[in-house]
C-alpha cells in the first residue's frame, strides 16, 4: 500500500529552537510539494520539487524556513529560528510525472511552538 | 499569483439536505481537482476535470468544470453523516513549470446534523 510517510507526526518545540519534518514521498513520484495548513489560512504551498530540483518556493518565509530533497526518497522542511507563528500542521504530499496528476498527502506533522 | 476563492467557507446541513461549495480562480486553468479532509486527517483525492464544461459523478457527488475553465462546483445529494469533512479544489495552471504546482482553496467545512 504505496503511501507518503512524514516524521514526526507531532512536535512540540520552544520557540527560537530548530525544527527538521521529513518526507518519504510514494516510491517512483517525481513530485513534491510541502503545504502548511492553518485555520486563518487553510492550504498554502510553501515549496514543491520536480525531479529534486526546487521549481517554486516562492510561499516560503526565506529567512527561517529551508526545504531539500537530498535524494528522491527523503524531502526535509526546516524551520530555524522557529516561532509561535509556524505553529501549524505541515503536509507533504507527492505526485507523478505529469503535471494532471493528483497529490498524495502524508499524514502531516502537528507543530507547536511555545 | 494565482488565486483559488472558494466558497462558502462552513456550511450546516440537516441529513438528507443537498450541499454545494464553488469554486473560482483569477486564472484559467488546466485542470482542477477536489480533494476531502476528514477532521484530523490529511486531503484525499476525489477527482479531477479537465475538459471545459466537464461534468463528472460519483455516486451522490457531482462535478462540473465550467466553459471557461475558472470555476468550478462539487454538490452532494442527500448529504449523509460521512459527508462530514472540508472539501477542496485545487487548480493547476497550464503549461511549464507552473503546471505541477497546485493552489488549494481555503475549503468548505461541512457538517452534517443528523
Amino acid at each position: 500500500d504505496a503511501r507518503v510517510t512524514q516524521t514526526p507526526r507531532h512536535k512540540v518545540t520552544e520557540m527560537g529552537q530548530e525544527v527538521t519534518m521529513r518526507c518519504q514521498p510514494i516510491l517512483g513520484h517525481n513530485t513534491v510539494f510541502w503545504y502548511r495548513q492553518t485555520m486563518m489560512q487553510g492550504l498554502e504551498l510553501l515549496a514543491y520539487f520536480r525531479n529534486r530540483a526546487p521549481l517554486d518556493d516562492s510561499g516560503m518565509p526565506k529567512d527561517r524556513f529551508s526545504a531539500e530533497m537530498p535524494d528522491a526518497t527523503l524531502a526535509t522542511l526546516k524551520i530555524q529560528p522557529s516561532e509561535p507563528r509556524d505553529s501549524a500542521v505541515y503536509f507533504c504530499a507527492s505526485g507523478g510525472d505529469r503535471g494532471n496528476t493528483e497529490a498524495f498527502f502524508g499524514q502531516g506533522t502537528r507543530l507547536t511552538v511555545v | 499569483g494565482q488565486q483559488v476563492m472558494q466558497i462558502p467557507q462552513y456550511q450546516h446541513v440537516q441529513e438528507g439536505e443537498d450541499f454545494t461549495t464553488y469554486c473560482n480562480s483569477s486564472t484559467t486553468l488546466s485542470n482542477i481537482q477536489w480533494y476531502k479532509q476528514r477532521p484530523g486527517g490529511h486531503p484525499v483525492f476525489l477527482i479531477q476535470l479537465v475538459k471545459s464544461g466537464e461534468v463528472k459523478k460519483q455516486k451522490r457527488l457531482t462535478f462540473q468544470f465550467g466553459e471557461a475553465k475558472k470555476n468550478s462546483s462539487l454538490h452532494i445529494t442527500a448529504t449523509q453523516t460521512t459527508d462530514v469533512g472540508t472539501y477542496f479544489c485545487a487548480g493547476r495552471k497550464g503549461s511549464g513549470a507552473g503546471s505541477y504546482q497546485l493552489t488549494f482553496g481555503k475549503g468548505t467545512k461541512l457538517s452534517v446534523i443528523p
